[in-house]
């Protein structure tokens, strides 16, 4: 068990790129989630997955925004034409069903758009 | 809907002494609560849970919490901190009547710990 991987650590781009950013969840683990922190803020649920299917999404993602989980493992995030205020740090967590648990996060990929 | 409210932005205690951090919650039934912490450019690290029966849950690093259904309340505490306890804390609430895991978090509350 080697937790949640996020890469890349640090992104920094130009307003109007796209950015993708991957998720590799805990082996076992069939649920994944993204959640956005903004600074100063708690961290604000975005979607997730069990699974391939992606279950649920938030009116934060916008239609720039696209999430895939292909094979049920690792998850991509992907975000067309940055702005500025995509600027966050960006949190995968995942978990063994409703894991009452709670989940294991990694440590996130920090977006700045520039 | 769900909410969580933590009312203190920023606390500053000694070294030694004795901290509580407050967390009140909206939830229409019995909800699941959680406290996780976060050290800087870290992820989220779960200290404890309460779904059901005894109020007061024990967690890791000597936390404990209790859950006060009359309050709304789920405060974190703990008896003597260290300086390695410094870092942000959430509150955090996910629904019993959901199956999916969704949790609502608080904005957090920043701990400084003072030598």
């Amino acid at each position: 068990d080697t937790g949640v991987s996020q890469d890349p650590r640090h992104k920094i781009t130009k307003r109007g790129q796209n950015v993708t950013f991957r998720c590799d969840p805990i082996s076992e683990h069939n649920r994944l989630y993204w959640y956005r922190q903004t600074l100063g803020q708690g961290p604000e649920f975005l979607t997730y997955f069990q699974n391939e299917a992606q279950l649920e999404k938030s009116r934060l993602l916008s239609d720039r925004f696209s999430a895939e989980r292909p094979k049920g493992s690792f998850s991509t995030l992907e975000i067309q034409r940055t702005e500025q205020g995509d600027s966050a740090m960006y949190l995968c967590a995942s978990s063994l069903g409703w894991d009452r648990n709670g989940y294991t996060f990694g440590s996130g990929t920090r977006l700045t758009v520039v | 809907a769900q909410s969580v409210t933590q009312p203190d932005i920023h606390i500053t205690v000694s070294e030694g002494a004795s901290l509580e951090l407050r967390c009140n919650y909206s939830y229409g039934a019995t909800p699941y609560l959680f406290w996780y912490v976060q050290s800087p450019g870290q992820g989220l690290q779960l200290l404890l849970k309460y779904f059901s029966g005894d109020t007061l849950v024990q967690g890791i690093k000597g936390f404990e919490a209790e859950f006060k259904r009359s309050q709304s309340s789920f405060n974190l505490r703990k008896p003597s901190v260290h300086w390695s306890d410094a870092a942000e804390y959430f509150c955090a609430v996910g629904a019993s009547s959901s199956n999916t895991g969704k949790l609502i978090f608080g904005q957090g509350t920043t701990l400084q710990v003072k030598p």
